[in-house]
């Protein structure tokens, strides 16, 4: 079964660093994009950015660059996303996903991590 | 920024038939691909490729594309496809910003 496994929720202060993890299974890691997505409560759906753990070409979206790292170790097939300074609004529900393999970095995402909650609060 | 504009929300009645609609100027150009997103729940994938559907998502979800505005439609609506709907496309300038739509909440009546 192909699936996307996220760690567990985090609770932390502002100014403190972070780095969660999606572990990827059921598949070839290298071969296909990981995506990190933000869902703030009760908002939508935002792109962050996207890895190729092959080669570890990175793209990220504006508004999230220089804000968050995305990295990956294909050895142990696992994605990451880091901060290194939290902010209370990164409050947010955070999802890896894999991409379909079809087009590319802007490609759709066909398995979703099951999310990791990460709550910023003095 | 490029962005994708959506419905915030529709409406329909069981059995009728949903129309979803995301508009975007680099749509011509770019794939368009649809999530559902029920509460509490990760999303799923049910268009791609503005109008193929991944295996197990039922026939009655189907996208189409026009110009600047593609379509997520669903038909003989059930009360379980309640939920919200994203769109996601990039852009066409070459720095490939992807985004997903604003979300259109999908109320069954």
């Amino acid at each position: 079964e192909v699936q996307l496994v996220q760690s567990g929720a985090e609770v932390k202060k502002p100014g403190e660093s972070l780095k969660i993890s999606c572990k990827g299974s059921g598949y070839s890691f290298t071969n296909y994009w990981i995506g990190w997505v933000r869902q703030m409560p009760g908002k939508g759906l935002e792109w962050m950015g996207i890895i190729y753990p092959g080669d570890s070409d990175t793209r990220y979206s504006p508004s999230f660059q220089g804000q968050v790292t995305i990295s990956a170790d294909k050895s142990i097939s696992t994605a990451y996303l880091q901060w290194s300074s939290l902010k209370a609004s990164d409050t947010a529900m955070y999802y890896c996903a894999k991409s379909t393999g079809i087009v590319g970095a802007s490609d759709a995402f066909d398995i979703w991590g099951q999310g990791t909650m990460v709550t910023v609060s003095s | 920024s490029y962005e994708l504009t959506q419905p915030p929300s529709v409406s329909v009645s069981p059995g009728q038939t949903a129309r979803i609609t995301c508009s975007g100027d680099a749509l011509p150009k770019q794939y368009a691909y649809w999530y559902q997103q029920k509460p509490g729940q990760a999303p799923v994938l049910v268009i791609y490729k503005d109008s193929e559907r991944p295996s197990g998502i039922p026939e009655r979800f189907s996208g189409s594309s026009s110009g600047t505005t593609v379509t997520l439609t669903i038909s003989g609506v059930q009360a379980e496809d309640e939920a919200d709907y994203y769109c996601q496309s990039a852009d066409s300038s070459g720095t490939y910003q992807v985004v997903f739509g604003g979300g259109t909440k999908l109320t069954v009546l």
